[in-house]
């Protein structure tokens, strides 16, 4: 099973500023890695696939980056929606998936 | 737009069996362009994927899970399902089902609105 790690767990960003979460495969999954976002008692929206495209509607302060085991999700200018919790999933070990613990992004 | 529901008992038995029934809308689900998931979240924890039906059939499940899950399909009510056998406390979780487009089988876009089912006497 392909492990996925997520740092750091808690993240404290003042609105306006920019948020760096970090995402690590225990081995390489190439490019085959999404982001979503999950929102207090709402389900996970998908943000990001493929590493780095954007899923239709995400605002382009979301930005993905990243390949092999080390993968980065940036948020430009944080708005106040964007405090939730940020999973990463790998889908390169098909049919075999794997999520990472989440980053809870939180107000400063 | 494709759209999934999750419907089932919110409380479940120790040693019984959980079922719950994703409906799909807005598209069929016997449909060649979609497979359908479920993936659960226990209460403060992460995300953890179960299990996915694919339009020919085949199930592929977590390995520790494996032992314990079916994952079937109901074409005529347009509908998948989960069952989880002999559970216990450690399987109270948000249960979500989620479907993956052919363009990858990668990733789960969308996701139902999740059912919280807990485990108790």
């Amino acid at each position: 099973e392909i492990v996925m790690t997520q740092s750091p767990a808690t993240l404290s960003v003042s609105p306006g500023e920019r948020a760096t979460l970090s995402c690590r495969a225990s081995q390489s999954v190439s490019s085959n890695l999404a982001w979503y976002q999950e929102r207090p008692g709402q389900a996970p929206r998908l943000l990001i696939y493929g590493a780095s495209t954007r899923a239709t509607g995400i605002p382009a302060r979301f930005s993905g980056s990243g390949s092999g085991t080390e993968f980065t999700l940036t948020i430009s200018s944080l708005q106040s929606e964007d405090f939730a919790v940020y999973y990463c999933q790998q889908y390169n070990n098909w049919p075999q998936f794997t999520f990472g613990p989440g980053t809870k992004v939180d107000i400063k | 737009q494709l759209q999934l529901q999750e419907s089932g008992p919110g409380l479940v038995k120790p040693s019984e069996t959980l079922s719950l029934t994703c409906t799909v809308s807005g598209g069929s689900i016997s449909s060649n362009n979609y497979s359908w998931g479920w993936i659960r979240q226990p209460p403060g924890k992460g995300l953890e994927w179960i299990g996915t039906v694919y339009y020919s059939g085949s199930t592929y499940y977590k390995p520790s899970l494996k032992s314990r899950v079916t994952i079937s399909v109901d074409t005529s009510k347009n509908q998948f399902s989960l069952k989880l056998s002999s559970v216990t406390a450690a399987d109270t979780a948000v249960f979500y089902c989620a479907s993956q487009h052919s363009n990858s089988w990668g990733w789960f876009d969308p996701w139902g609105q999740g059912a919280l089912v807990t485990v108790s006497s």
